[in-house]
């Protein structure tokens, strides 16, 4: 079975600058998604970033970005010039190639600080 | 068009009674994500269902719980007699198909059992 772990259940950074959270996961499958999703307090789920695992290069999305390490199953996200908004949790997911059942991590919360 | 909607956002319930969690999914989307979020936890898949259909179970627990996705309406997830352990916030996501299409996920409902 696949899993997914985030091993920060907290992390803060100044705003403007720049935050990297961490992901690993488990997986024999080879061809698979990986996404990060954001938690406000509103509960609602925000889709951030994506990558497919046949694609070597890292996606970005603006200030944020991946680095999607396949061999060593690793996936951190990279948030740039940090902004009160971005705080919220952060979910790291996995997804098999074919089907749109997500396995979660546990989450990292973020606070921006001021 | 109107995102994933899920009714109501706020349920109580006290112990015993029956909860009935509504999820309406993404215009033209017909296939329909439970997920589970215990408090300081990530969400965990419950079921999955196509119009009238399950096609997962898998993370359903085997008694009290039910889900249907009749052909017309919205998806039921069902709780049956429910115990303090069920408070949780319960996310939907709907999807066009399951080839490389994302998951929108509604605002989920927060199920409180007193």
């Amino acid at each position: 079975a696949q899993t997914v772990t985030q091993s920060q259940p907290e992390m803060s950074v100044q705003e403007a600058e720049t935050v990297t959270l961490s992901c690993t996961y488990d997986t024999s499958e080879s061809d698979y998604y990986l996404f990060w999703y954001k938690q406000p307090p509103s509960r609602q789920m925000i889709l951030v970033i994506r990558q497919e695992a046949y694609k070597q290069q890292n996606a970005t999305e603006n200030r944020f970005s991946v680095n999607f390490q396949k061999a060593a199953k690793s996936f951190s996200l990279k948030i740039s010039d940090s902004q009160l908004g971005d705080a919220a949790m952060y979910f790291c997911a996995y997804r098999m190639q074919y089907g749109n059942k997500l396995v979660f991590g546990a989450g990292t919360i973020l606070r921006v600080k001021s | 068009n109107a995102g994933v909607m899920q009714n109501p956002r706020h349920l109580v319930r006290r112990r015993g009674q029956e909860a009935r969690l509504r999820c309406s999914p993404m215009k033209g989307h017909s296939h329909v994500y439970w997920y589970r979020q215990l408090p300081e936890e990530g969400l965990k898949f419950m079921v999955y269902l196509q119009k009238e259909n399950i096609i997962d179970e898998s993370g359903m627990p085997k008694e009290r719980f039910s889900a249907e996705f009749p052909k017309e309406g919205p998806s039921i997830l069902r709780i049956q007699q429910v115990v303090r352990g069920d408070s949780a916030a319960y996310f939907c996501a709907s999807s066009l198909s399951t080839v490389n299409t994302e998951a929108f996920f509604g605002q989920g409902t927060r199920l409180t059992v007193v």
